[in-house]
């Protein structure tokens, strides 16, 4: 099946730092979609992706849609203890629109 | 708004018992799934469904069983638990790509 390989898989940074992580697949996505998850929560999508080259805001967040179609890319600009969770970046696979595949996550660390 | 409620939030088992996880939704979504957290694998499909009476395997779906009667109600079946199973299982339900989770159920099985 479809793999999504998420880096870095683990960050530790200091407030007010910014943040970029990234999504990269052997296969061709046509939607990309990024979740956090908080501790003891479950994921909540931020940002979803659905054009090549599309570059989309949420507050501070930032994530772009590769122009190959088989990368994503997210930035968390001036971060704040409250970013601290899991990011997890997913895709539709299976020919299905609803047939999430998840990466692995990178796990966010902020301190204060 | 309750979204997606999934009960128990905790579980521990004996290998071998048998339980079921629950999971309701008050959006009228047709898609409904369940999906397993293990430390550094992400979240793997176990089951999924497009509508009542429609069950699909996903990724994981080895000894687990699924059942949709109705579209509010989409419970997971344990058959026999086995320590292979302890894990973080999340519920959720779909309105295009955007997939609405549940908070968890953390199933330890001994």
């Amino acid at each position: 099946g479809q793999q999504l390989n998420q880096s870095p898989q683990s960050m530790f940074i200091q407030e007010g730092e910014d943040v970029s992580m990234n999504c990269t697949s052997s296969s061709i996505f046509n939607t990309w979609l990024w979740y956090k998850q908080d501790p003891g929560e479950g994921p909540v999508l931020l940002i979803a992706l659905y054009k090549a080259g599309e570059l989309t805001s949420n507050g501070r967040l930032t994530a772009q849609f590769g122009i190959t179609r088989k990368d994503s890319f997210l930035n968390i600009s001036a971060s704040i203890p409250s970013d601290v969770g899991i990011y997890f970046c997913a895709g539709p696979s299976g020919g299905s629109n609803y047939k999430l595949t998840f990466g692995k996550g990178t796990l966010l660390t902020v301190n204060p | 708004n309750a979204g997606v409620t999934q009960t128990p939030k905790f579980q521990v088992l004996k290998t071998g018992q048998s339980m079921t996880l629950q999971c309701a939704q008050d959006m009228n979504h047709e898609y409904m799934s369940w999906y397993r957290q293990d430390p550094g694998m992400g979240l793997r499909l176990i089951h999924y469904s497009v509508g009542a009476g429609i069950t699909d395997q996903g990724e994981v779906p080895n000894g687990y069983n699924v059942s949709r009667s109705t579209t509010e109600d989409f419970p997971l079946r344990l058959l026999s638990a086995a320590p292979s199973q302890t894990s973080v299982y999340f519920c959720a339900s779909s309105y295009n790509y955007e997939a609405f989770f549940g908070q968890g159920t953390r199933l330890t099985v001994v």
